[in-house]
């Protein structure tokens, strides 16, 4: 089955860029996007196809898609972005998610 | 406004039986894809099912042949039926649109199942 693995977890001082990486086997051959989650909420899409942005996510998100690799990245990290991140992409019919990344904004 | 609220959630017994519903409201289900997605308690996502505008659906292999994806057109609704339940099934159940442009970009807040004796 196909797998998605992301670093547990990602430190950021405040004002400077997040990384969050997610691989996978030729990840780069279909779209990946990712969704942002809250302590106690519900998760929300934050980049979506790879690189597009959702109405009302601030353009301090962006996000990369290339060979085997997806990357969601945080310029400017504001301490409301601390939060877990997941990716998530489709293999076949079947969904896939990531394995997670905290983000703590140190 | 898109709006999503599942509910159904409780305690069960291993064995058991549950059909979770999720309301939709802004949108049309039978139009849309529709997805199943949970959380066990301190864990990540795990996707679970997704049934098509044209009424195909999908499952993760981990609950295959227990859990059955269904929606009523009239009703709006989607639902989850939930059976052999096993204690690993314990988790907050979300439903979702999606996929739409390959992702899921409504949740609901999610309804909690727990399985134990």
């Amino acid at each position: 089955s196909y797998e998605l693995t992301q670093p547990p977890s990602v430190s950021v001082s405040p004002g400077q860029t997040a990384s969050i990486t997610c691989s996978g086997d030729k990840l780069g051959d279909r779209y990946a996007c990712w969704y942002q989650q809250k302590p106690g909420q519900s998760p929300v899409l934050v980049i979506y196809q790879d690189t597009k942005r959702p109405s009302g996510i601030p353009e301090r998100f962006s996000g990369s898609n290339s060979g085997n690799t997806a990357t969601l990245t945080i310029s400017g990290t504001q301490a409301m972005d601390e939060a877990d991140y997941y990716c998530q992409a489709w293999d076949s019919s079947t969904g896939v998610f990531g394995t997670g990344t905290k983000v703590t904004v140190l | 406004e898109v709006h999503l609220v599942e509910s159904g959630g409780a305690l069960m017994q291993p064995g058991g039986s549950l059909r979770l519903s999720c309301a939709a409201s802004g949108f049309t289900v039978s139009s849309n894809y529709m997805s199943w997605v949970r959380q066990a308690p301190g864990k990540g996502l795990e996707w679970v099912s997704v049934i098509y505008s044209g009424g195909s659906t999908y499952y993760a292999d981990s609950v295959k042949g227990r859990f059955t994806i269904s929606r009523d057109n009239y009703k709006n609704t989607l639902y989850l039926q939930m059976n052999s339940l096993r204690a690993d099934d314990t988790a907050v159940y979300y439903c979702a649109r999606g996929p739409l442009d390959t992702s899921l970009d409504y949740w609901g807040q999610g309804t909690l199942v727990t399985v134990s004796s």
